[in-house]
C-alpha cells in the first residue's frame, strides 16, 4: 500500500493568498483526519471525516480554514486568506473503523510544510 | 478534558544504552494510549498502543511500554538504543474511549550519541 499521500510537501506563499493542501488516504479507510503541528501548540486535531462526512471540526481555528472530502480517496484543507501565523506542518491521517473506534490505528502522511510570508 | 504530559523535552543517550521516555496522562476513564515516532521530515509512525489487557505492551523496533494506572503513566522503554532511534517521540491519549480523537503530548526529542 502506498500509505497516506499528501501534496505538496512544501508550500511557500504570501500573506493573503489562498492555500490548498491535498490528501489521499489509504485505500479502504473510512476515517480521515487533518492535524496541524507547530512549535508553540504541538500537534492539534483540526477536523475529521467519516465516510466523507465531517464529524468534528471543533479544532478548526477560524473561518479562514475549510476542509472538504468530495470522495473516499481525496480531501483538501484550504486556507483563505492565509496569514503568517498559519505557518506550520499540516498532517493528514487515515484509519479504518474497527470495533466502534476503540482500536483504530491512525496512519499519518508525510505532512505539508506551509510557510506564509 | 484529557491531557498528556511528556516531562522531558530532550533526552540524550549513548548508543547501546537503555532508554525510558516518560508519559503521564489525565483522563477520567480507561484511556487508550499510544506512542508515535516522528523522524525528521516524516510523518508519525505508530510504535505501539494500549487498549486493555496486559499492561506491558510490545511494539515495533524493539520498543515496549507499560501502562500503570496508579501512576497515570505510560512510559516507553527500549533496552538498547540504536543510532537510528534518534527522532521525536509522541505519547497520545484517545479521547472519549476512542482511538479517533487523539490528544498528543508535546514530544520528546531523542539524541543518540555514538
Amino acid at each position: 500500500d502506498a500509505g497516506v499521500i499528501q501534496s505538496p510537501r512544501h508550500e511557500v506563499t504570501e500573506m493573503g493568498q489562498e492555500v490548498t493542501l491535498r490528501c489521499k488516504p489509504i485505500s479502504g479507510h473510512d476515517y480521515l483526519f487533518w492535524y496541524r503541528q507547530t512549535m508553540m501548540r504541538g500537534l492539534e486535531l483540526l477536523i475529521y471525516f467519516n465516510n466523507n462526512v465531517p464529524i468534528d471540526d471543533s479544532g478548526m481555528p477560524e473561518d479562514r480554514f475549510s476542509a472538504k472530502m468530495p470522495n473516499a480517496s481525496f480531501s483538501t484543507l484550504k486556507i483563505q486568506p492565509s496569514e503568517p501565523r498559519d505557518s506550520a506542518v499540516y498532517f493528514c491521517a487515515s484509519s479504518l473503523n474497527q470495533r466502534g473506534g476503540r482500536t483504530d490505528t491512525q496512519y499519518f502522511g508525510p505532512g505539508t510544510r506551509l510557510t506564509v510570508l | 478534558a484529557q491531557s498528556v504530559t511528556q516531562p522531558d523535552i530532550h533526552i540524550t543517550v549513548s548508543e547501546g544504552a537503555s532508554l525510558e521516555l516518560r508519559c503521564n496522562y489525565s483522563y477520567g476513564a480507561t484511556p487508550y494510549l499510544f506512542w508515535y515516532v516522528q523522524s525528521p521530515g516524516q510523518g508519525l509512525q505508530l510504535l505501539l498502543k494500549y487498549f486493555s489487557g496486559d499492561t506491558l505492551v510490545q511494539g515495533i523496533k524493539g520498543f515496549e511500554a507499560e501502562f500503570k494506572r496508579s501512576q497515570s503513566s505510560f512510559n516507553l522503554r527500549k533496552p538498547s538504543v540504536h543510532w537510528s532511534d534518534a527522532a521525536e517521540y509522541f505519547c497520545a491519549v484517545g479521547a472519549y474511549g476512542s482511538a479517533r480523537q487523539l490528544t498528543f503530548g508535546s514530544g520528546t526529542q531523542l539524541t543518540v550519541l555514538p
